[in-house]
């Protein structure tokens, strides 16, 4: 089955620096890549996610790239800020209709 | 649209006895899913279920964990005989229809085992 491989288990970058985390999964059949953000104490939630036809996707100072052919995939925080401190969390599926397998998280702090 | 309700929000079990999580799913959400959360282990797959059907339960432990979804009313993940290494938070997500690939997740269910 799946496996989704994550780095760093925690990141720890200076408020408006960029932040990045990476993945790996092992099933090539995989074509949804999303990231779910999760603050402390409360539920994951999407921030943004991408699909295997696109290399890349941007959504204000998140970004997330996939390179199918290594089977690996980013999320890039620019300016980071306070509020960005949480776990994140990558994800990978095969199709709408498959469970979809989470990597253990980073845990992000943001420094002042 | 209330969201993805999960109750209890916490539950104590003494060992060997019998927990019960609820799930309501999102209005017009017919797909749930279930995942354990253990500090620094990230979201662990259960299972998968829909309307009166398990789509996969590759995550769910063999012995004591079963998990249902019935035509009215909530989805239950039953724990029996619970021991201590069930303690974890346990997060129930739907999404519509199998449409969409996006989770909605409860607030979670903290069980202790004492």
């Amino acid at each position: 089955g799946e496996n989704v491989e994550q780095h760093p288990s925690t990141l720890s970058v200076q408020e408006g620096d960029s932040a990045v985390i990476k993945c790996t999964y092992s099933d090539s059949a995989s074509n949804y890549f999303p990231w779910y953000k999760q603050e402390l104490g409360k539920r994951p939630q999407l921030i943004i996610d991408i699909r295997s036809n696109v290399g890349e996707k941007k959504d204000q100072r998140i970004a997330v790239t996939l390179n199918k052919t290594a089977k690996h995939f980013s999320l890039h925080i620019t300016e980071t800020q306070p509020e960005d401190s949480a776990v994140y969390f990558c994800a990978a599926s095969r199709n709408r209709d498959d469970k979809i397998i989470f990597g253990k998280g980073t845990r992000l702090h943001i420094l002042p | 649209n209330a969201g993805v309700m999960q109750n209890p929000r916490h539950l104590v079990r003494r060992r060997g006895q019998e927990a019960r999580l609820r799930c309501s799913p999102m209005k017009g959400h017919s797909h749930v899913y279930w995942y354990r959360q253990l500090p620094e282990e990230g979201l662990k797959f259960m299972v998968y279920l829909q309307k009166e059907n398990i789509i996969d339960e590759s995550g769910m432990p063999k012995e004591r964990f079963s998990a249902e979804f019935p035509k009215e009313g909530p989805s239950i993940l039953r724990i029996q005989q619970v021991v201590r290494g069930d303690s974890a938070a346990y997060f129930c997500a739907s999404s519509p229809n199998g449409k969409e690939e996006k989770l909605f997740f409860g607030s979670g269910t903290q069980l202790s085992v004492l």
